[in-house]
């Protein structure tokens, strides 16, 4: 699978957006982008996800540069429920399905 | 949306005895269901891929016969740590997969394994 980096950790401010890069310089071209967040003491939460166009849902957007070595996920509004680690992960179409996860982003938010 | 439902949340066992976790998908039917290892502040480890009706298969390293999997229904799948050590203490994870391999994953809340 190929690899994602994204930073460590991240802060921001309670009702300010959030942007969370993720830099994926080898994605090949079924590669399929996709966002995870997990809380603390539980289950990652599934966030978003796309191929080569933006998307937007109630949670969040992913914006996919046009070479798709990288992507953002945005938050619009943080909340300090948003606190959480972000991954970024990549996973091929057609593969079984399962996820590698990487270290992800550890987003803070103060109120 | 989708529920997937890990039971226990927690448990406590004693070094040498097995301790089985259950993974149900409550609104759909998982032909796939997936087992990860979360150890403190790392990141989650896939262990084994677990398909109804087949045998699972495991990650490099880990060792199927201490980790029993089964996935004897499209519901439902259970993980059984066997003679478990205080290594095997860890955050367990199951996830179903809802639609073709493309469609997200959906995680149940996890289980805290501590073994004394």
């Amino acid at each position: 699978d190929a690899k994602t980096t994204q930073p460590n950790s991240m802060e921001s401010n309670e009702e300010e957006p959030v942007h969370l890069p993720c830099n994926h310089s080898t994605i090949s071209g079924t590669d399929y982008i996709h966002w995870y967040r997990q809380l603390p003491s539980q289950g990652p939460e599934y966030v978003i996800h796309g191929l080569t166009s933006n998307v937007n849902n109630r949670m969040a957007s992913l914006a996919i540069a046009e070479d798709r070595k990288s992507s953002t996920l945005i938050l619009h509004r943080a909340t300090l429920r948003d606190a959480a680690v972000y991954y970024c992960i990549l996973r091929a179409g057609g593969s079984q399905g399962n996820l590698i996860f990487g270290k992800g982003t550890k987003l803070s938010v103060k109120p | 949306g989708a529920v997937v439902s890990q039971h226990p949340s927690w448990v406590i066992c004693k070094s040498g005895t097995s301790v089985k976790i259950e993974c149900r998908s409550l609104d759909f039917q998982a032909t796939t269901m997936f087992w990860y290892r979360q150890f403190p502040k790392q990141s989650l480890m896939l262990m084994a891929t677990s398909n109804e009706g087949s045998k699972a298969t495991y990650e490099q390293g880990v060792e199927k016969d201490k980790f029993l999997i089964n996935h004897a229904s499209l519901t439902l799948s259970t993980l059984t740590v066997t003679s478990a050590h205080p290594e095997d203490s860890s955050f367990y994870i199951c996830s179903a997969l809802r639609g073709n391999n493309n469609s997200p994953l959906h995680f149940g809340n996890g289980t805290r394994l501590t073994v004394t």
